[in-house]
């Protein structure tokens, strides 16, 4: 089945740190990638929409400019969470759909916990 | 807008106990996609099923069943004879035509199977 891969799964650093998440679609393209972010004991909450070759969509509330997205190629999104702070601490969970068969349910990366000092 | 509500946070059952989980949903739109996907402790979203709008045939896989009722919105999910293995939360979300490919995620249940 379609494999997604994200890393790093952990990530341990200091205040004022950037911190930068991959997100692969091993065995298929996907023009089209998700960022999730996720509380403790809380639901998934969308945070942009990653389209390759163009800018990314944010949800309302996201900040731009904190939460870089870089599509660059159909296999690979990267979040990079600039000028990480305590409260940036969270899980983060990349998606993809494949370009062939984009009525399939998104495939999720195994996450990154992300822990700010 | 899309709205899913999980009512229950937290089922705690014995093992070999059947347990639903409730899923509502809320939208406007004719063409949409229900899904059910499995969280557990190590984190990554597992995909159990998914549904659509215009087939309203439940189905079993396994120890697991899903029941779609257009009529009262609903999409609620059975694990029969759970297993301590089935301890975990589980998502109910939703993904209409024209918002694209966005999941709305419910706020999920977490389900304990106590050996």
């Amino acid at each position: 089945g379609a494999v997604v891969s994200q890393h790093p799964s952990r990530v341990i650093c200091k205040s004022g740190t950037s911190v930068k998440i991959e997100c692969r679609s091993l065995d298929f393209q996907a023009t089209t990638m998700f960022w999730y972010r996720q509380f403790p004991k809380k639901s998934l909450m969308l945070m942009a929409t990653s389209n390759e070759g163009s800018k990314a969509t944010y949800e309302q509330g996201v900040e731009k400019d904190k939460f870089l997205i870089n599509h660059a190629s159909l296999t690979l999104s990267t979040l990079t969470v600039t000028s990480a702070h305590p409260e940036d601490s969270s899980f983060y969970i990349c998606s993809a759909i494949p370009d062939r068969g984009r009525n399939q349910p998104q495939h999720f990366g195994d996450g990154t916990r992300l822990s700010i000092l | 807008a899309q709205k899913v509500t999980q009512a229950q946070t937290e089922i705690s059952v014995v093992e070999k106990e059947d347990v639903t989980l409730d899923c509502v949903y809320e939208t406007r739109d004719t063409t949409y996609y229900l899904f059910w996907y499995k969280q557990p402790p190590s984190g990554e979203l597992v995909f159990l099923i998914r549904r659509n709008s215009f087939d309203e045939q439940n189905e079993i896989s396994g120890r697991y069943s899903w029941n779609f009722q257009k009529s009262t919105s609903s999409f609620n999910f059975t694990i029969t004879a759970s297993q301590v293995v089935d301890s975990a939360v589980y998502f109910c979300a939703l993904k209409v035509r024209t918002a694209g490919n966005k999941l709305t995620f419910g706020g999920g249940t977490r389900v304990l199977v106590k050996p």
